[in-house]
């Protein structure tokens, strides 16, 4: 059964801080990983996915992997109270080349007080 | 990315009854997804459709429960039958165009 794991939250950081959410998956074979965000009553609209260990940068946020620790990261830096929402990461299946479904963690809830 | 069109946004159903959502893509795809996310839960993949042939189901998804059509590469049609309220939930299609997962703005369904 593949999983991904995520720390529930809520996390709550302060207006201009750094918010880290983490990410853990138990197939060592996972090669595609993304991050969604989704407000509350809307559905998960990606913020970027990640396929190379190492970290990628996308203006105030940066993902990092690490497939020899199974975990991925989301930075956000100068966070914004509009930043609050649930933050999803997900792992693609692969099923022999071809990209297939996603499997999703629970989310964690981050909170940016102004 | 790709844009869906999914509906309707959300509806109130008696229990017992069926629910038809529909999912329309501006262009075509090999592969649509239907997932659920159940109320404060994550999203649970349901099943695959692809074009032209029958749907996968997950563990825990019957096709008598959730039938699916696919009748061509940008359309595709998710029933929830015999409705109870346990059923009551959001459903959501998705496509994948290159590492572009796109979700449809998703059906609010609450069974009565």
């Amino acid at each position: 059964q593949k999983e991904v794991e995520q720390n529930s939250g809520p996390l709550s950081v302060p207006e201009g801080a750094i918010a880290s959410l983490n990410c853990t998956y138990s197939d060592r074979g996972s090669q595609s990983f993304f991050w969604y965000r989704q407000y509350s009553g809307k559905s998960p609209e990606l913020i970027m996915f990640i396929y190379s260990n190492g970290d990628k940068e996308d203006g105030r946020f940066t993902a990092q992997l690490n497939k020899a620790s199974q975990y991925v990261s989301l930075l956000i830096r100068d966070s914004q109270p509009s930043d609050s929402a649930t933050y999803l990461c997900a792992v693609g299946v692969n099923y022999g080349g071809s990209q297939g479904n996603l499997i999703f963690g629970k989310g964690t809830k981050l909170s940016v007080k102004p | 990315s790709a844009v869906i069109s999914q509906k309707p946004s959300r509806d109130i159903c008696q229990r017992g009854t069926s629910l038809t959502i529909q999912c329309q893509v501006d262009s075509q795809v090999t592969m649509m997804f239907w997932y659920r996310q159940q109320p404060g839960q994550s999203l649970t993949l349901i099943a695959t459709a692809n074009q032209g042939s029958e749907a996968t189901y997950e563990s825990g998804f019957v096709i008598d429960k959730f039938p699916i059509s696919r009748p061509n590469l940008t359309f595709s049609t998710l029933t929830v039958s015999n409705l109870s309220p346990e059923d009551s939930s959001i459903y959501l299609c998705s496509v994948d165009r290159g590492y572009s997962y796109t979700f449809g703005s998703g059906t609010r369904l609450t069974v009565v």
